[in-house]
């Protein structure tokens, strides 16, 4: 596609739900980059995928989250029993290569659990 | 945690103004990038300055980097309405991520 696709665009979860949220990268783009951004900071690292390999994920906040991007293309981090603390934008990212090139974001999407 | 912090956290000029924003990060770096955020929207990428480059220009934007310093400023020239969104230094540092600042909301009036 000509951008990266993320959806749902907002979701509100009951606290203890369990939600998926998907990423469509852009058509070739090696690595995929997740990122978590709470109101009024910067994006926080979350996980990166250079194809279907997770290369690093150090930045999942605990066990509850889990991202998987099987067939190298589509990404889904999912989060399990949602806490309100998990109330953020979640954006996703594509390059081409490594990010010395820079990133395409994503519109993100916006989590609210109440 | 976050690399850099961006100095103002908000910025309100008028239009035709210059706007200049700093960032300053605590690690050695191969890259420094900037990008823009406008409100409920994703980050848009506006420029990169490599560690052995002091200063770059990209349209109306002038970037400069220190290393000595740890530090880079982004200068928005003749500012315009459309402008106003958040912005955004990111440092790569070849671990294969970049660690975003904390931003500075600049809010630009006609």
């Amino acid at each position: 596609g000509a951008g990266v696709s993320q959806s749902p665009r907002y979701k509100v979860a009951k606290r203890g739900q369990d939600v998926a949220l998907r990423c469509d990268p852009i058509s070739g783009h090696v690595s995929l980059f997740w990122y978590q951004q709470a109101l009024g900071q910067g994006p926080e690292f979350l996980t990166y995928f250079q194809n279907e390999a997770q290369l690093d994920k150090s930045g999942l906040p605990s066990d509850r989250f889990f991202a998987e991007r099987p067939e190298g293309s589509v990404s889904t981090l999912k989060i399990q029993r949602t806490q309100q603390e998990d109330s953020a934008v979640y954006l996703c990212a594509s390059s081409l290569g490594s990010p010395a090139y820079g990133y395409t974001f994503g519109s993100g999407t916006r989590l609210t659990v109440v | 945690s976050q690399q850099g912090e961006e100095d103002p956290q908000a910025l309100s000029i008028q239009e035709g103004e210059n706007a200049t924003m700093n960032c300053s990060y605590k690690t050695s770096i191969n890259n420094l990038q900037w990008y823009r955020q406008n409100s409920g929207r994703g980050l848009v990428h506006l420029i990169l300055i490599r560690s052995n480059e002091r200063e770059k220009h990209s349209g109306r934007l002038r970037v400069t980097l220190d290393t000595s310093k740890k530090s880079s400023s982004l200068l928005i020239t003749a500012s315009r309405a459309a402008d106003t969104a958040s912005y955004f230094c990111a440092t790569y540092t070849g671990f294969q991520k970049l660690v975003f600042g904390t931003g500075t909301r600049l809010l630009v009036s006609p």
